[in-house]
């Protein structure tokens, strides 16, 4: 079983709507937890970063759930420029980081 | 900064064949880490190294050799290249462990 679970999608939207990616990791013991977006043929960046209390960037709201292991983002107010694949990560004790295979996002006019 | 560069962009190998793959970081990092990434499995990590002369191996290492003799440069030697191993290879480098992780643009490998 991968470490890091995730719905693939595809989730296609409308502009302006709200959507909500979730993932499950399967770890207790994971430390550090992320929200990476992939675009088409190019390489992973850093969306933001998740912390227990939650934390919010402008339109995208990531939440913790520890006790069920269990991590989400939403977005708010989709543009068609928040087409991409989303990758939810975590990190142990160590350096690596541990990728669930990605949800893909089209948002669409 | 150009940040993380890695060379080259596509390459196609014959079954067999040896290759490096280059990344270098201009940011200073001591961390670098190579992932490989195909369909349907997400990025997993070959190798990585937390500074100059260190290195040590990730979840899939069979195949792989690395080495760090300087900070800035982390190559990825394929030895005898195997179909198995067309995939696209991305580097990344990190100030710290703690740090976000920032990727080079990625090379497109693929094996006949």
């Amino acid at each position: 079983r991968k470490e890091v679970e995730q719905d693939p999608g595809p989730f296609n939207v409308p502009e302006g709507a709200t959507v909500a990616f979730n993932c499950t990791y399967s770890n207790s013991a994971s430390q550090s937890f992320f929200w990476y977006r992939q675009d088409c043929r190019k390489e992973p960046k850093l969306l933001m970063s998740v912390y227990s209390s939650g934390n919010e960037d402008g339109r995208f709201t990531a939440q913790l759930n520890r006790a069920s292991q269990y991590i989400s983002l939403l977005i708010r107010d989709s543009k068609l420029s928040d087409s991409a694949t989303y990758l939810c990560v975590t990190r142990n004790s160590g350096y690596a980081l541990n990728f669930g295979k990605g949800t893909s996002l089209l948002v669409t006019p | 900064n150009a940040g993380v560069t890695q060379t080259p962009k596509f390459q196609v190998l014959k079954t067999g064949q040896s290759m490096t793959l280059q990344c270098a970081q201009d940011m200073n990092h001591e961390y670098m880490s190579w992932y490989r990434q195909d369909p349907g499995m997400g990025l997993r990590l070959i190798h990585y190294s937390v500074g100059a002369g260190i290195t040590d191996q990730g979840e899939v290492p069979n195949g792989y050799n690395v080495s760090r003799s300087t900070t800035e440069d982390f190559p990825l030697r394929l030895l005898s290249a195997a179909p198995s191993q067309t995939s696209v290879y991305f580097c990344a480098s990190s100030y710290s462990g703690d740090d976000e992780q920032f990727f080079g643009p990625g090379t497109r490998l693929t094996v006949l």
